[in-house]
C-alpha cells in the first residue's frame, strides 16, 4: 500500500522552515527520500534504516521513527534550489529491494 | 562518466502500435527497475529485475513486457494492450550498500499515444 505523505502541498519564503511527512500502515525497513524538479528525474537524498535514524544533508535532514512507521524530511533555512516534489519511497520489512513511493508533496519557495 | 541514459527523450506513437524505451546503465549495478509517473502523482513500478535473466511485475505491469539479457539494459516494450500508455517512464538501477541499497534514476522517456 502507498504511504501518505503530508502535506500535499506547501509555499514557503526563503529562509523559512518546512517539515514533510511520510507515513505507512505497514512495517518498514527503510525510507527512501527523492526531490523531482519539474520534467525532471527524481533526485536520491538520502536513506534511512530501522533504529530511528536521524541523517542530515546540508540543511535538509531526515528522521525515522519505525515504530510509528513513520519518516520526517526536514528542511531547514529553505533555498530557492529546494523547490520541487518532494517523495518518499518506503521497502517494507523484508528487504526485497523493492520501493513504494508516496503521491508527493510539493515545496515551492519563493523570495 | 558513469550514469543511466534513456533514450528517446520524448516519444509519439499511434494507438495500437507497439513500442520499445530504451534503458542502459553502465554503473554495473545489479538491479533495475521501470517506474510510471502520470502528472501529478506518485511514481509506480512496472517491472523489476535483480539479476540477468530474472524479472518480476510490479504493481502495474499489465500491458507491458521487459527483457535483461545483458546487466547493462532493461528495454521496456509498452504493448497495444496498454489502454493508458501515455506518461512519464522512469529507469532506475540500484547498488547495495551496507544493509540496504541506493536506487538512483535515469532522465526518463515521456511517452505520447495518439
Amino acid at each position: 500500500q502507498q504511504p501518505v505523505q503530508s502535506p500535499q502541498a506547501v509555499i514557503l519564503r526563503e529562509g523559512e522552515d518546512a517539515v514533510i511527512n511520510c507515513s505507512s500502515s505497514k512495517a518498514l525497513y527503510s525510507v527512501h527520500w527523492y526531490r523531482q524538479k519539474h520534467g525532471e528525474a527524481p533526485v536520491f537524498l538520502m536513506i534511512l534504516l530501522k533504529g530511528g535514524e536521524q541523517k542530515g544533508h546540508e540543511k535538509i535532514s531526515a528522521s525515522f521513527n519505525e515504530k510509528k512507521q513513520q519518516s520526517s524530511l526536514y528542511l531547514t533555512a529553505s533555498q530557492l534550489s529546494y523547490s520541487g516534489t518532494y517523495f518518499c519511497g518506503t521497502e517494507n520489512d523484508f528487504g526485497n529491494e523493492k520501493l513504494t513511493f508516496g503521491t508527493g508533496t510539493r515545496l515551492t519557495i519563493i523570495p | 562518466d558513469g550514469g543511466i541514459t534513456q533514450s528517446p527523450k520524448y516519444l509519439f506513437r499511434k494507438e495500437g502500435q507497439n513500442v520499445t524505451l530504451s534503458c542502459e546503465q553502465n554503473l554495473n549495478h545489479d538491479a533495475m527497475y521501470w517506474y510510471r509517473q502520470d502528472p501529478g502523482q506518485g511514481l509506480r513500478l512496472i517491472y523489476y529485475s535483480q539479476i540477468v535473466n530474472d524479472f518480476q511485475k510490479g504493481d502495474i505491469a499489465e500491458g507491458y513486457s521487459v527483457s535483461r539479457e545483458k546487466k547493462e539494459s532493461f528495454p521496456l516494450t509498452v504493448t497495444s494492450a496498454q489502454k493508458n500508455p501515455t506518461a512519464f517512464y522512469l529507469c532506475a538501477s540500484s547498488i547495495h550498500r551496507d544493509t540496504t541499497y541506493e536506487q538512483y534514476f535515469g532522465p526518463g522517456t515521456r511517452l505520447t499515444v495518439t
